[in-house]
């Protein structure tokens, strides 16, 4: 079965320091992995994916995830946290096929002070 | 791109009355739909997966007598709280999964409506 670990209930940035949020899954396959933002009382909102191809993605609003098949691990990184990147950020795991849903990591909370 | 919007957006009701809320995809049909729910300071947890035209699958501890949920067409998905309790309070979560048109990078995406805050009093 797939499973996703957020090993960091909570961090707390300094505004304009990087940032790296873990996520580490369990699957036998190659799967497609997504990191999501939501703010208090909102909805998700999708940062990037990965499918296949560059290892490396690009997502929205600075965030960047690489992904590395040898450490099962999909991180979450940006240079510099702005105050407005507080909130709560899931990752996620799907089969590339098939009907079954997302899985979802527990989250992580990120504060970041001034 | 695929949009899912959900409705109400928030909604109060009295212990005992029942409550629906709306999926709809907008942009895209949708073959699937998956219904989460989600206490406060925690993760998503899947109730249902609802497929157009058949019964939906319910997730272990998750009552398919009070959480009814009908997907009657290919952009319409409807979760009912019946008889609806204060520990039935919370945000309930949407996604929608587009088709096979949408090519194989985007087959398995699911989208997320924005939630609906459920408040029993």
């Amino acid at each position: 079965a797939q499973s996703v670990t957020q090993p960091d209930i909570h961090i707390t940035v300094s505004e304009g320091a990087s940032l790296e949020l873990r996520c580490n899954y369990s699957y036998g396959a190659t799967p497609y992995l997504f990191w999501y933002v939501q703010s208090p009382g909102q909805g998700l909102q999708l940062l990037l994916k990965y499918f296949s191809g560059d290892t490396l993605v690009q997502g929205i609003k600075g965030f960047e995830a690489e992904f590395k098949r040898s450490q099962s691990s999909f991180n979450l990184r940006k240079p510099s946290v702005h105050w407005s990147d507080a909130a709560e950020y899931f990752c996620a795991v799907s089969p590339m096929w098939g009907n079954t849903p997302l899985v979802f990591g527990k989250g992580t909370r990120l504060s970041v002070i001034a | 791109g695929a949009v899912v919007s959900q409705h109400p957006s928030w909604v109060i009701c009295k212990s005992g009355t029942s409550v629906k809320i709306e999926c709809r995809s907008l942009d895209f049909q949708a073959t699937t739909m998956f219904w989460y729910r989600q206490f406060p300071k925690q993760s998503l947890m899947l109730m249902a997966t609802s497929n157009e035209g058949s019964k939906a699958t319910y997730e272990q501890g998750v009552e398919k007598d009070k959480f009814l949920i009908n997907h009657a067409s290919l952009t319409l998905s409807t979760l009912t709280v019946t008889s609806a309790h204060p520990e039935d309070s919370s945000f309930y979560i949407c996604s929608a999964r587009s088709g096979l048109a949408g090519g194989p990078a985007t087959y398995n995406e699911q989208f997320f409506g924005p939630g609906t805050r459920l408040t029993v009093l």
